[in-house]
């Protein structure tokens, strides 16, 4: 059964700084690698697809990379927005997409 | 529709009590998901339908949760004689093509309250 594990759970940092979300799973036979958003009481909305023969993909302040010889994935936003505060959850697999617990990010103005 | 609906948005039960809980897909996505997100979590695989046809149903955690989507559209997970853990937040997700090709797109979710 894929495993997938996000690191750091929360993250804090000061509005325009740079960072990474990291995302991990057992089974690199996947399809499929999702990144989402989840605000506090909403669904998820999708941010960004690489699907397997991808090695990343790009939208905005938002990069995404996947390494499925190492089953790692990384989610890179460029310069934090207070409005970029959320749960970002990763999801890997094929028919039957895996969730990671997410990364509780939170950017202080 | 513009996104994935589901309704209700709210449902508190009581226990033993039966419950229902509607998706309506983006029209024309072919296939169609539950997952099921306790507080805290990420949501977990219930069961997966391309079409009318249920192709997976291996999340689902007892034979109290039932799926179906009789005309390849509208989905309905029923939940029988419902205990205080099957209270979560129901998400229904649904991908134009077949469940490995394309994005997900998720509803709101049906947050289900058992007492």
């Amino acid at each position: 059964k894929q495993e997938v594990t996000q690191i750091p759970a929360a993250l804090s940092v000061p509005e325009g700084e740079n960072l990474v979300l990291n995302c991990s799973f057992t089974d690199s036979a996947i399809y499929n690698l999702q990144w989402f958003r989840q605000d506090p009481g909403k669904g998820l909305t999708s941010l960004l697809l690489i699907q397997s023969s991808q090695r990343e993909q790009t939208s905005g302040r938002l990069n995404a990379s996947l390494d499925k010889s190492s089953g790692r994935s990384t989610l890179y936003i460029a310069a934090s927005q207070p409005g970029d505060s959320a749960t970002y959850l990763c999801a890997a697999g094929d028919n039957d997409m895996r969730f990671g617990a997410g990364t509780r990010l939170t950017v202080k103005p | 529709g513009a996104g994935v609906s589901q309704s209700p948005r709210y449902k508190v039960a009581k226990r033993g009590q039966d419950v229902a809980l509607r998706c309506d897909p983006i029209s024309g996505h072919v296939s169609l998901f539950w997952y099921q997100q306790a507080l805290g979590q990420g949501p977990e695989f219930l069961t997966y339908f391309q079409n009318e046809a249920q192709l997976d149903k291996s999340g689902l955690p007892s034979d109290r949760f039932f799926a179906e989507r009789p005309e390849g559209s509208v989905s309905t997970l029923k939940i029988q004689r419902t205990q205080q853990e099957d209270s979560a937040v129901y998400l229904c997700a649904s991908s134009p093509g077949q469940a490995n090709t394309g994005e997900l797109f998720f509803g709101e979710g049906s947050r289900l309250t058992v007492l």
